[in-house]
């Protein structure tokens, strides 16, 4: 079994609909958890990041980790064409030291199609 | 700034030869990794460097070699290439204190025939 599950889609839906991701894990060690967009051809660019439970909010952006439930989801809010690409849920564990030292487990990855 | 530099960006190599993909950053940042990704499989960890001098391994590190003598440069290499090792890879750095976001390069497309 993965330590971090992703439903890898793909999922297609109109412009301005709400679009939720969500990743599940097992490792309870995670401490931290990112999400990270990947154009076609590209790396990937870090969304957002967090390190308790609760939301965050930027802009469209909604991301939110429940750790009692290994359960971690990103919202998009209106959501656009250029929102198209694949979504990817990365977490890290607290290190020895006080640093995460960027050492990443990444989810499958969703792609992601929002069709005008 | 130019971030986080891969190249090449695209290699085709036969079984059996070597290469190095090349890695370089100017953010000053003291962790550097190096990731492949496969269809299905996400980025999975190759190697890591927490400064210059420093190397570790990660989730996959098989048939493959990092050094960091700078800390601007982070180099994988391939010591015998096996058609197993068709990946996308991904350099990545950041700061090694607290929670630091990774910043990826735009990735090296390895085909081995």
């Amino acid at each position: 079994q993965k330590e971090v599950e992703q439903d890898p889609g793909p999922l297609s839906v109109p412009e301005g609909a709400i679009v939720s991701l969500n990743c599940t894990y097992s490792n309870s060690a995670f401490q931290y958890f990112m999400w990270y967009r990947q154009y076609s051809r590209k790396g990937p660019e870090l969304l957002m990041y967090t390190y308790s439970s609760g939301n965050k909010e930027d802009g469209r952006f909604t991301a939110q980790v429940d750790k009692s439930s290994k359960y971690i989801s990103l919202f998009i809010r209106d959501s656009q064409p250029s929102d198209s690409a694949t979504y990817l849920c990365a977490m890290s564990a607290f290190q020895a030291g006080g640093t995460s030292y960027g050492k990443l487990t990444f989810g499958q990855g969703t792609i992601l199609t929002v069709h005008p | 700034n130019a971030g986080v530099t891969q190249t090449p960006k695209f290699q085709v190599l036969k079984t059996g030869q070597s290469m190095t993909l090349q890695c370089a950053q100017d953010m000053n940042h003291e962790y550097m990794s190096w990731y492949r990704q496969d269809p299905g499989m996400g980025l999975r960890l190759i190697h890591y460097s927490v400064g210059a001098g420093i190397t570790d391994q990660g989730e996959v590190p098989n048939g493959y070699n990092v050094s960091r003598s700078t800390t601007e440069d982070f180099p994988l290499r391939l010591l015998s290439a096996a058609p197993s090792q068709t990946s996308v890879y991904f350099c990545a750095s950041g700061r090694g204190t607290g929670v630091q976001p990774q910043h990826f390069g735009d990735g090296t497309r390895l085909s081995i025939l």
